[in-house]
């Protein structure tokens, strides 16, 4: 399974954009990228998820870089509420073993007030 | 619609035991994920089923066993309860696609004493 890396940690300020980076260099050309985050005592949550476009959601943003080796997650205005365990994760459509679903250890983002 | 529901919530069991968890995935999906989650391992995937069928499986020893029903739902079952399978257990449900996000319920947090 394709593997992904991720900061451990990162810092925000209240009401400013955030970019979580994730390398995926071992990315195949059937791998969707997508984003996931977990609260505090709660179980993950989908965020986005993008093929090669750069895709918009209410929620974020998902810039794909042209060679797809490495993607970043836009929150426009870090709020309180966005703190949470970010993942990034490879999902192979292209194989028969569907939702095989590898998680990291992910980015801990801390947002300040 | 309603989301995914896990029961029980919280369990204590001891060391030689055994465990079932059970999953209600949400109306219409086909597939279920179970996961364990640990402060020291993150989070693991177990296993998946797509219509009664195991479709993946994560590597887990064989202590760790599931099913899925006609109605989707799921249940997975730990036997001889060890120390280290005290966790958070979460379950997602999907429609199967791995394009498709995937929904996840609250979890079983699970004490082995």
């Amino acid at each position: 399974d394709a593997k992904t890396t991720q900061p451990n940690s990162m810092e925000s300020n209240e009401e400013e954009p955030v970019h979580l980076p994730c390398n995926h260099s071992t990315i195949s050309g059937t791998d969707y990228i997508h984003w996931y985050r977990q609260l505090p005592s709660q179980g993950p949550e989908y965020v986005i998820h993008g093929l090669t476009s750069n895709v918009n959601n209410r929620m974020a943003s998902l810039a794909i870089a042209e060679d797809r080796k490495s993607s970043t997650l836009i929150l426009h205005r870090a709020t309180l509420r966005d703190a949470a365990v970010y993942y990034c994760i490879l999902r192979d459509v292209g194989r028969t073993s569907y939702d095989k679903v590898i998680f990291g250890p992910g980015t801990s983002l801390s947002v300040i007030p | 619609k309603a989301g995914v529901t896990q029961t029980p919530r919280y369990l204590i069991k001891t060391r030689g035991q055994q465990v079932t968890l059970s999953c209600s995935p949400i109306s219409g999906h086909r597939s279920v994920s179970w996961y364990q989650q640990t402060p020291g391992q993150g989070l693991q995937f177990l296993f998946e089923y797509f219509s009664e069928t195991q479709r993946n499986k994560g590597n887990f020893p064989g202590r760790f066993s599931g099913r899925q029903f006609s109605n989707s739902r799921s249940e997975m079952n730990v036997s001889t309860l060890e120390l280290g399978d005290s966790a958070l257990y979460l379950c997602a449900s999907s429609t199967g696609h791995p394009y498709d996000e995937q929904f996840f319920g609250p979890g079983t947090r699970l004490t082995v004493l």
